[in-house]
């Protein structure tokens, strides 16, 4: 089945540092791919998206690039802030299926 | 607008009893969902809901049931609640079902964290 894969958690850095979180996929189609952010105490919001592959995502600084060949979708921020403390949910959904499929997410800590 | 509601914010339950989540949205979505989200497991969908009046399954969906009367309320029936339920639940609404849900964004309530004794 579908099935998306995360690094674990928790990744902790110090500001300004450079993030990475990685993020893999098996589908049996070509998904859409999502990254989404839980802030403390809060429901997901969607961060970013890419439809079609080497599309590349952004938002708020992220950025994250959808690569069929590595069935990869990577999420980079070149200088973390404090606030983007968070727990990150990469995602898929195949076009004509009724669900997403969510990873476990991953936890960032980032120290003043 | 003010998106996805959900009520209540927290709720303790003994075993055996039963309850209901309520969820509304107010963007005349479509697709309305509801997932579980327990530690080291990520979000798993138990029912969703492509219009009024369709539901059906997701992958864990014993233990609950749903309707969809209208198009802004979604709620989650518990029957007979279990320690195994314990969980924060999550609802969210997108535009569109079918291929459309995969372009789209999911809109999340702020959850309902339940706990059962």
């Amino acid at each position: 089945g579908d099935s998306v894969t995360q690094m674990e958690g928790p990744v902790t850095l110090s500001e300004e540092a450079f993030l990475t979180i990685n993020c893999t996929y098996t589908a049996t189609g070509y998904p859409s791919l999502f990254w989404y952010v839980q802030y403390p105490g809060e429901g997901l919001q969607l961060l970013l998206k890419a439809t079609k592959a080497d599309d590349k995502g952004s938002n708020k600084g992220f950025e994250a690039t959808y690569r069929k060949e590595t069935t990869s979708f990577h999420l980079e921020k070149g200088s973390v802030q404090v606030s983007d403390s968070a727990v990150y949910f990469c995602a898929l959904s195949l076009w004509g299926y009724q669900k997403v499929t969510f990873g476990t997410g991953t936890k960032l800590q980032v120290i003043p | 607008n003010a998106g996805v509601t959900q009520t209540p914010k927290f709720q303790v339950l003994k075993t055996g009893q039963s309850m209901t989540l309520q969820c509304a949205q107010d963007m005349n979505h479509e697709y309305m969902s509801w997932y579980r989200q327990d530690p080291g497991m990520g979000l798993r969908l138990i029912h969703y809901s492509v219009g009024a009046g369709i539901t059906d399954q997701g992958e864990v969906p014993n233990g609950y049931n749903v309707s969809r009367s209208t198009t802004e309320d979604f709620p989650l029936r518990l029957l007979s609640a279990a320690p195994s339920q314990t969980s924060v639940y999550f609802c969210a609404s997108s535009y569109g079902a079918g291929g459309y849900l995969a372009n789209n964004e999911q809109f999340f309530g702020p959850g309902t964290r339940l706990t059962v004794l």
